[in-house]
């Protein structure tokens, strides 16, 4: 069976500290795609990051890092230097066929 | 503009009334898709379509219907829709591709807000 879990409900930090959203993902499949999604209070989701499961290098984008640990089947997400406007719910989900999707990571930042 | 639109953004609706939800692309995608949105529970997939004139069931399919009859749209029907179905619904497309549509990042709508009464 596949599955993504986000063990994080909700995330509270002050603004400029880092943090970390961890997501673990369960599948048989040795070829899958993870992707990591971000949805403000606005509603709409935006794509952040696709990783293919042959591809374990760590990706660096601004302040956003992704950490791919295919020996713990871990896709973790991390912001560094958070800022208000990263408050938002991320969700980690794993592809093979069909997307499924982790519960989500209410991520607070405050000023 | 690339984009994925629905229509409509918001609708309160009561136990039974038919429904339409409808989401159309400009991206000349492959593949689209519905999806349910409810607390705790992340998204969950109602239907998907590789292609025109295809369409195939996801996790939550009871109570829903779709279509494909042009590329570019892809409705959500309710035939009677009940109080279970309140939710959060994005509809999403993404090109085709061989081994697995859902491999590429999905552009999503801006979601309609369902509520029923």
């Amino acid at each position: 069976a596949q599955k993504v879990t986000q063990a994080q409900t909700e995330i509270s930090v002050v603004e400029k500290e880092d943090v970390t959203l961890d997501c673990v993902y369960e599948t048989r499949d040795t070829t899958y795609y993870l992707f990591w999604y971000k949805q403000p209070p606005s509603g709409e989701l935006v794509f952040l990051i696709r990783r293919n499961s042959f591809d374990e290098q760590n990706e660096i984008s601004g302040r956003y890092s992704w950490n791919f640990q295919k020996s713990t089947s871990s896709f973790n997400f991390t912001i560094t230097a958070s800022q208000v406007v990263d408050s938002a719910v991320y969700f980690c989900a794993l592809s093979n066929y069909q997307l499924i999707w982790g519960a989500g990571t209410k991520l607070i930042i405050k000023p | 503009e690339a984009q994925v639109t629905q229509n409509p953004r918001y609708l309160i609706t009561v136990t039974g009334k038919k429904l339409t939800v409808t989401c159309s692309q400009n991206m000349n995608h492959e593949y689209m898709s519905w999806y349910r949105q409810d607390p705790g529970l992340g998204l969950r997939q109602i239907y998907y379509s590789m292609n025109v004139e295809v369409t195939d069931k996801g996790d939550v399919p009871e109570g829903y219907k779709v279509s494909r009859k042009e590329k570019r749209n892809f409705p959500l029907i309710l035939e009677s829709p009940s109080p279970n179905q309140t939710s959060l619904y994005f509809c999403a497309s993404s090109l085709g591709e061989a081994g697995g549509s859902s491999y590429n990042e999905q552009f999503f709508g801006p979601g309609t807000r369902l509520t029923v009464l």
